[in-house]
């Protein structure tokens, strides 16, 4: 059960996308269309933003979007807002009925 | 509204117990697997354990299998998570969240506000 790969930290100015990875292997991210991002501002719970590799709860914005290639999977935010900076943590099923997170990338907003 | 409301939280010694609890409402709590999740101080997420919605299969995380336990009671729409032979690596944030069905959990949905349960002597 080791931890998703995601890069630490992300940084870009207002109005531009950035692409969030997570790698796994085979075993997880590879082998099961069931991974899912959460945000999460400081001091408070994580938000589900998408599931099942590429789609959103009601009420997430449509500039957020997912996807997946082999063993990573991939959060966009497009026409990046102030609001949202904070951390981002995927998640995959891992088999067994066991799940795995990923390490967090931090958001910033120039 | 669905809301999951966390407590139990608590100051504990290395060796010692716990009892957390998770009260649902908004929604039929036991037609949704329901899990714990934590996140130890200045730590990412980490997935604890699971149980179905009638409460019959239940799954755990090797770092705390055979010390924690997972149950719910579906009368009183609550969960719960009795925390046994605590050390210093469980001190964390324990969160609760509901899963996408009674048998299937896909993703987690909403999550409570967290209980910090803190380990030390």
């Amino acid at each position: 059960q080791s931890a998703l790969t995601q890069p630490a930290s992300v940084s870009e100015s207002p109005g531009q996308s950035i692409t969030i990875s997570c790698t796994g292997s085979s075993s997880d991210v590879g082998g099961y269309d069931l991974v899912s991002w959460y945000q999460q501002y400081p001091g408070k719970a994580p938000k589900l933003m998408i599931y099942d590799v590429n789609n959103r709860p009601s009420g997430v914005s449509n500039r957020f979007s997912g996807s997946k290639s082999g063993n990573t999977a991939s959060l966009t935010i497009s026409g990046l807002q102030a609001d949202d900076e904070g951390d981002y943590y995927c998640c995959s099923y891992a088999g067994g009925a066991t799940w795995v997170f990923g390490g967090g990338t931090k958001v910033s907003v120039l | 509204e669905v809301q999951l409301l966390d407590s139990g939280g608590g100051l504990v010694q290395p060796g010692g117990s716990l009892r957390l609890s998770c009260a649902a409402s908004g929604f039929r709590f036991n037609t949704h697997a329901m899990m714990w999740v934590r996140q130890a101080p200045g730590k990412g997420l980490e997935w604890v354990s699971s149980i179905t919605g009638r409460g019959g299969d239940t799954f755990y995380a090797d770092s705390v299998k055979g010390r924690f336990s997972v149950s719910r009671d579906n009368s009183k729409d609550t969960l719960y998570l009795q925390m046994d032979s605590l050390r210093g690596e469980d001190t964390a944030i324990y969160y609760c969240a509901r899963g996408k069905s009674e048998g299937a959990v896909d993703w987690f949905d909403p999550w409570g506000q967290g209980t910090l349960v803190t380990v030390s002597s």
